[in-house]
């Protein structure tokens, strides 16, 4: 099974900075990665899918990096709206998920 | 517009089954992927396992295996999450969540679409 682990468990910014989440793969999943943001009570929602692509509606602010085992989910400059628990998620051997992490406001 | 519709929350006793349906709207139902999601109570996401409705061939996550069973049913656009021998940790979220066109050139896109999700909570 392919571990995912993803740093910082909590991050704790300003809206108006500059977020950077970083995801790590036990071995290589080429660019068959995704990041998902879930908030409170709701499901998950596809933010970025092939380590780099925006899914349909997702604001630019959002950006995704990375090939084989280090990916980063970067997010320009936040929003209020964008303080949420995001996860990455991989589909190269089977489908795993990272533990997430959790965007607070500072 | 695409739209996943689960089933409502269940109260079960440890040993009993679950059995949780999600139903799709948008899109011809056959094509699109089916996966099975669950979040216990604080904790992040577990894929459970997923099925391609042309192909009619569940794959589950090995944790799983002979204790679920996912399947689905094309004249209601309809896909089913069975889980067995239920306990205390059983208890959790269960979503559904649809890819994109299995038979889009660029392949499908990951858990486009997500149901609702539906509390499954097991209890004596």
């Amino acid at each position: 099974e392919i571990v995912l682990t993803q740093s910082p468990a909590t991050l704790s910014l300003s809206p108006g900075e500059r977020a950077t989440l970083s995801c790590r793969a036990s071995q290589s999943v080429t660019t068959s990665l995704a990041w998902f943001q879930q908030k409170p009570g709701q499901a998950p929602r596809l933010l970025i899918y092939g380590a780099s692509n925006r899914a349909t509606g997702i604001p630019a602010r959002f950006s995704g990096s990375g090939s084989g085992t280090d990916f980063t989910l970067t997010i320009s400059s936040l929003e209020p709206e964008d303080f949420a628990v995001y996860y990455c998620q991989q589909r190269s051997n089977w489908i795993t998920f990272g533990q997430g992490t959790r965007l607070e406001i500072k | 517009q695409v739209q996943l519709v689960q089933s409502g929350a269940e109260v079960k006793k440890p040993g009993s089954s679950v059995k949780v349906s999600c139903k799709a709207s948008g899109g011809t139902f056959r094509n699109y992927p089916i996966n099975w999601v669950r979040q216990a109570p604080g904790q992040g996401l577990e894929w459970m396992g997923g099925i391609i409705p042309v192909f009619d061939s569940p794959n589950y996550a090995q944790k799983y295996d002979g204790r679920l069973t996912i399947t689905t049913d094309e004249s209601t656009s309809t896909a089913y999450m069975e889980l067995n021998s239920l306990t205390s940790e059983d208890t959790a979220v269960y979503y559904c969540a649809r890819d994109g066109n299995y038979f889009d050139a660029s392949g499908p896109l990951p858990f486009e679409h997500w149901g609702q999700g539906t509390l499954v909570a097991v209890s004596s």
